[in-house]
């Protein structure tokens, strides 16, 4: 079975431009998260996909974040546009329900210059 | 709100020390508690993991923790620490919704010869 899958594992991008994120998660799980981990600070949530559905969005920064779970697949997670504080590692994790066990991807790791 | 706490970024201990990592939760409702491993360049892994039921828990790689309301700890241990244990370990606490989870810091644990 396949795990979570992070698409791209770097990504150096200008203040400014825009990127994208994306997170396959594991087949047959409805939830999917996406954390961030700013540099020595903790892993934080983000936001919670139940399907195609936003159940949880109390975590995101500000509105130059926007995801998306087209057909309750795979997510994207865009920044436009990036700024320099945006940079971090940023984990996709899913599970089946509430109160499972969450498994995470391998994380992207954005830097802004 | 749901958090914890690790106490100590930095945990040094020899080959075969035992390894002894600390967590101290705050909860309004009984907590359900993890303990996840980042090896160098992988995600997350689910180490253990506590929900109800016998509070002595075992998980992967020789690893348990012990929930201790009475101290609101969930410290990790291992009686013999490995080389390949060398990792940041994650403490984490479901929030109250039931799904997200809330990290701590992490601690770093370095192994030497």
């Amino acid at each position: 079975e396949a795990g979570v899958t992070q698409f791209p594992s770097h990504s150096v991008i200008e203040k400014g431009q825009t990127v994208t994120l994306r997170c396959d998660p594991i087949s047959g799980h409805d939830n999917l998260y996406w954390y961030r981990r700013v540099m020595g600070k903790e892993i934080k949530f983000l936001l919670h996909f139940v399907k195609e559905s936003k159940q949880d969005e109390s975590g995101m920064p500000n509105n130059r974040f926007l995801a998306e779970r087209t057909g309750g697949t795979y997510s994207t997670l865009k920044v436009q546009p990036a700024e320099l504080e945006d940079s971090g590692v940023y984990f996709c994790a899913s599970s089946r329900g509430v109160n499972t066990e969450a498994f995470f991807g391998q994380g992207t790791r954005l830097t802004v210059v | 709100a749901q958090s914890v706490t690790q106490l100590g970024s930095h945990v040094s201990v020899s080959e075969g020390a035992l390894v002894l990592l600390r967590c101290n939760y705050s909860s309004s409702v009984p907590p359900y508690l993890f303990w996840y491993v980042q090896y160098p360049n992988q995600g997350l892994q689910l180490l253990l993991k506590y929900t109800t039921g016998a509070t002595l828990v075992k998980g992967i790689n020789g690893f348990e923790a012990e929930f201790k309301k009475s101290e609101t700890s969930f410290h990790l241990t291992k009686p013999s620490a490995h080389m390949s244990d060398a990792a940041e370990y994650f403490c984490a606490v479901i929030s109250k919704s039931g799904y997200a989870l809330n990290f701590g810091k992490g601690t770093s644990l370095l192994v030497t010869p």
